[in-house]
């Protein structure tokens, strides 16, 4: 079974400074690995998705996500926060040819003007 | 793009009474889709897999007679909370994907359903 760990619960940002989100993941095999973040009551959006090839992914607000396989580490990073970006954050996996999604607990991200 | 419709987005029910939550596909057709709960502040606890026609999938741990899913049709999947208790209160979001599934790797949510039991 895979698993995700994200260690940080809570990440304060000032506005226009960078972020790192960490995301660690286990599997036996390969997986899919996605990030999504969650607006106050609301489902979740997709933000990005590494499937295969370049191991950098970039979602169109900015945010950027590294696979790194040695390092089983799947980190969300932006180089300046807005306070719209203020959101839950969820990294999952997906084994390949499975169905099932896999969360981590969450980080919440907070911007402070 | 992928549009799931999740209905109600807020519901208060009183003790006892069954609650039924909807989650149709807008522009595709689900053959499977995936019901989460999440706690305040926590991540989503996957509860079952609804596959259309069959019977859904439960998780180790999730009353199957208490939370009946239903997938009737390739577009809609819905969640019966019966008998509804205060400890049921919580936030539930579907998922939907098209096709086979397995081969698919992108999921679309619904805005979720809050429900609240008094």
């Amino acid at each position: 079974a895979q698993s995700v760990t994200q260690l940080d619960s809570q990440v304060p940002v000032f506005e226009e400074a960078p972020v790192e989100l960490r995301c660690n993941y286990s599997s036996s095999v390969s997986v899919y690995l996605f990030w999504y973040v969650q607006y106050p009551n609301q489902g979740l959006q997709l933000l990005l998705k590494y499937l295969s090839g370049s191991t950098l992914v970039e979602s169109i607000n900015g945010f950027e996500a590294e696979f790194n396989k040695s390092q089983t580490s799947f980190h969300l990073r932006k180089p300046s926060v807005h306070i719209s970006d203020t959101a839950e954050y969820f990294c999952a996996v997906r084994r390949i040819g499975n169905e099932k999604l896999t969360f981590g607990t969450g980080t919440r991200l907070t911007i402070i003007p | 793009g992928a549009v799931v419709s999740q209905h109600p987005s807020r519901v208060i029910c009183k003790s006892g009474t069954s609650v039924k939550i909807e989650c149709r596909s807008l522009d595709f057709q689900a053959t499977t889709m995936f019901w989460y709960r999440q706690f305040p502040k926590q991540s989503l606890m996957l509860m079952a897999t609804s596959n259309e026609g069959s019977k859904a999938t439960y998780e180790q741990g999730v009353e199957k007679d208490k939370f009946l899913i239903n997938h009737a049709s390739l577009t809609l999947s819905t969640l019966t909370v019966t008998s509804a208790h205060p400890e049921d209160s919580s936030f539930y979001i579907c998922s939907a994907i098209p096709g086979t599934g397995a081969d698919y790797v992108g999921y679309t949510f619904g805005s979720g359903t809050r429900l609240t039991v008094v």
